[in-house]
C-alpha cells in the first residue's frame, strides 16, 4: 500500500534549525492532515503536532509544523542533544481507508 | 494519571494465535478510538488496526487483514487484538495507542515473537 516519504537521516548542529519532511498525496497529508511523533531508543513514540500544525500542551515551542500541499514539515529550532531521536509523520489516508506512517527520519544533533 | 498497559506478549511458533490487551486508566476510555501499532525490530512504525469507540467500525492495515481481530470491552477499559497464523514477520513491539488529535497516548509496548 501507499506510504508517506520521509529522508532515512537528517544531520544539524548543536543550536540550529532541522527540518524533517514528510511526502503523501492528495488522499492523505494534503486534505486530512500530517501528525508528527518522536521516538526516543527504547521508549514508545510521543505525538508532537496534529493536523498538520497543533501543538500538544507541554510539547516545546521549539518544535513546529507546517504543509504545503501534499508535503508536512516538522522545523526543530535550536536544536538540542536531547532532540536526538527518530521522527515520524502520520496521516490517515481517505482512500485506502487505513492510518499511513512514514519511514522515519533520524536526528543526529553534531 | 492517564495510562495505557499492554499485556500478552510472548515467544510463539508461526501458524499459532497469541491475545494482547491494553488496560487503559485515567480517562473515559468509552469517548476515544483506539489503535494497535506495531515496531518490528529496528525497524519503523507500521500501523495494525483501529476500533472506534462504539467497538463497530473497525479498520485493518493490509499485512493483517483476515489474521487479527480488534477488539473492545468499554465495561472494563480494556482494548484487545486476537492474533492468528502468526507469520515470523509478524514479530515486533506492539503499542496500543489512543487517538484524540493524533496518537496522543501510547502504552509501553508489548514484545511478540514469532519463531519455531
Amino acid at each position: 500500500q501507499a506510504g508517506l516519504t520521509q529522508p532515512p537521516s537528517v544531520s544539524k548542529g548543536l543550536r540550529q534549525t532541522a527540518t524533517l519532511t514528510c511526502t503523501g498525496n492528495r488522499n492523505n497529508v494534503a486534505n486530512e492532515g500530517a501528525a508528527w511523533l518522536q521516538q526516543n531508543q527504547g521508549h514508545p513514540p510521543k505525538l508532537l503536532s496534529y493536523r498538520d500544525n497543533k501543538r500538544p500542551s507541554g510539547i516545546s515551542e521549539r518544535f513546529s509544523a507546517s504543509r504545503s500541499g501534499d508535503t508536512a514539515s516538522l522545523t526543530i529550532s535550536g536544536l538540542q542533544p536531547e532532540d536526538e531521536a527518530d521522527y515520524y509523520c502520520s496521516a490517515w489516508d481517505s482512500s485506502l481507508n487505513v492510518w499511513l506512517f512514514g519511514g522515519g527520519t533520524k536526528l543526529t544533533v553534531l | 494519571q492517564v495510562q495505557l498497559v499492554e499485556s500478552g506478549g510472548g515467544v510463539v511458533q508461526p501458524g499459532r494465535s497469541l491475545r494482547l490487551s491494553c488496560a487503559a486508566s485515567g480517562f473515559n476510555f468509552n469517548n476515544y478510538a483506539m489503535h494497535w501499532v506495531r515496531q518490528a525490530p529496528g525497524k519503523g512504525l507500521e500501523w495494525v488496526a483501529l476500533i472506534l469507540n462504539d467497538g463497530r467500525t473497525k479498520k485493518y492495515g493490509d499485512s493483517v487483514k483476515g489474521r487479527f481481530t480488534i477488539s473492545r470491552d468499554n465495561s472494563k477499559n480494556t482494548l484487545y487484538v486476537e492474533m492468528n497464523s502468526l507469520k515470523d514477520e509478524d514479530t515486533a513491539v506492539y503499542y496500543c495507542a489512543r487517538e484524540s488529535n493524533g496518537f496522543d497516548i501510547w502504552g509501553q509496548g508489548t514484545m511478540v515473537t514469532v519463531s519455531s
